[in-house]
């Protein structure tokens, strides 16, 4: 059972503009969410992270929101750069339980 | 929908043993990806299969093994067990060509090496 879903496979943004992407899940008991990036054949690279005390957490360019409520948390990037093309996950945990969302392919068009 | 499923969920083994980690990808999908987290850490990628063949190879020891079965299943062999193996392994899969990046992880398999 998928208890993470991130149910757009792909997203196409212009340089400059804002990226968003969601992710929404069902196991109320997760305490912690995070986000990575990932390239080919290389594993996922820890972007950022929201803790459920909190509604938004932001770093740089990245901030993630997270509406406890609606079980659903989203990163947004602004402005976005090229650079970010690439594959991003999220992932939520309680514990030692990680579970991880199928990703979403991001790709910023110069 | 069904998921991933990997066996066992928790794992312990004495240094120098062996141990055989199982992952069951999803129905119809044909490409299997293993990934090991240690504590604190990223995944890491280890390896992939495509319809039996391997496809990627990343940071996998030469003491651990892995293919994939007729009925797409994988299982990484690790032999030699060493302290710093102890990590949660990921299994993913995926269905080659559209959305091939979709990855569809499983709930991990925590192997701890006493």
């Amino acid at each position: 059972d998928q208890q993470v879903k991130q149910n757009s496979p792909s997203l196409s943004v212009q340089e400059g503009r804002i990226s968003i992407l969601n992710c929404d899940y069902t196991n109320s008991m997760f305490d912690y969410f995070l986000w990575y990036k990932k390239y080919p054949a290389e594993g996922p690279t820890f972007l950022i992270s929201i803790s459920s005390i909190k509604d938004k957490n932001e770093d740089g360019r990245f901030t993630v929101f997270l509406n406890k409520s609606a079980k659903h948390l989203s990163l947004h990037i602004v402005p976005s750069q090229p650079g970010d093309s690439a594959v991003y996950f999220c992932a939520a945990s309680r514990l030692n339980d990680m579970r991880f969302g199928a990703g979403t392919r991001l790709t910023v068009k110069p | 929908a069904a998921g991933v499923i990997q066996s066992p969920r928790h794992l312990i083994k004495e240094k120098r043993e062996t141990a055989t980690l199982k992952c069951y990808p999803i129905p119809r999908h044909d490409t299997v990806y293993w990934y090991q987290q240690g504590p604190g850490q990223d995944p890491q990628f280890l390896i992939s299969f495509y319809e039996k063949m391997q496809s990627d190879k990343g940071s996998i020891p030469d003491r651990f093994s892995a293919q994939q079965f007729s009925d797409y299943h994988s299982e990484l062999n690790m032999s030699s067990l060493e302290l710093g193996d102890s990590a949660l392994y990921f299994c993913a899969s995926s269905r080659w060509g559209s959305q091939r990046e979709t990855q569809y992880f499983g709930p991990g398999t925590r192997l701890l090496v006493l």
